[in-house]
């Protein structure tokens, strides 16, 4: 089974300019996190869907970054427009969801999308 | 406010010298607490959930213990291909459903033949 799929692995823009990023889960998964991880640090929380629902986007700047799940399948993470700080490794990560037994709250990520802003 | 901290940052091991990581938290209310393992270039790959304290997970050379306000990732004779960036993380009871998660900031290992 294919797991969390993300594109493009790796984009370099001047500062300013709009990047886009997609995120398709593993199949089945109603929850589907976006994080950001600096270098050396652990991932940070950006926005958690519950199906197409938003739930928690408090740690999303949401002047300039926005994202939607449209289907509560495939997810889209922008920002607009891209500071140097921005500069990071985009994660998104998927997970069951729900709060049956099955749920173990195990998070499946992806490879990541590395965003370098000049 | 839920806190995740991990030691060392980095550590460096010959093979087969043993070796603890730490995680030390402040949640309220634990739910789960996990570790992951993260190589250069990936995401996070899950290793371990711990629900309870005096609870232990083990996976080939990994042992994974909890207590009330720490974890410990126990690694037995370490080889080089389990160099990697080892991250915690704890899931809160209640808030936002329980499905959010606080990551600490990893221990780097590097395991040298």
């Amino acid at each position: 089974e294919a797991g969390v799929v993300q594109s493009p692995r790796y984009k370099i823009i001047e500062k300013k300019q709009p990047v886009a990023f997609w995120c398709n889960p593993i199949s089945g998964h109603n929850t589907l996190y976006w994080y950001l991880q600096n270098l050396g640090q652990g991932p940070e929380l950006l926005i958690r869907y519950e199906n197409e629902e938003a739930v928690d986007d408090s740690q999303l700047p949401k002047d300039r970054f926005s994202a939607e799940r449209l289907k509560g399948v495939d997810s889209t993470l922008k920002i607009q427009p891209a500071e140097l700080g921005d500069s990071a490794v985009y994660l998104c990560a998927s997970s069951l969801g729900g709060r049956g037994p099955a749920n173990t709250g195990e998070l499946f990520f992806g490879e990541g999308s590395r965003l370098t802003v000049l | 406010e839920d806190q995740v901290t991990q030691s060392p940052e980095a550590l460096r091991l010959q093979e087969g010298e043993s070796s603890s990581l730490n995680c030390s938290y402040t949640v309220s209310g634990l739910r789960g607490l996990f570790w992951y393992r993260q190589d250069p270039g990936k995401g996070p790959e899950f290793l371990f959930t711990l629900y309870s304290a005096g609870e232990e997970k083990e996976k080939e050379r990994l042992k994974a213990t909890l207590t009330k306000k720490e974890s410990f990732l126990h690694i037995t004779a370490p080889k080089p291909e389990d160099s990697a960036t080892y991250l915690c993380a704890v899931q809160a009871r209640g808030r936002s459903g329980g499905q959010n998660f606080v990551f600490g900031p990893g221990t780097r290992l590097s395991v040298l033949p």
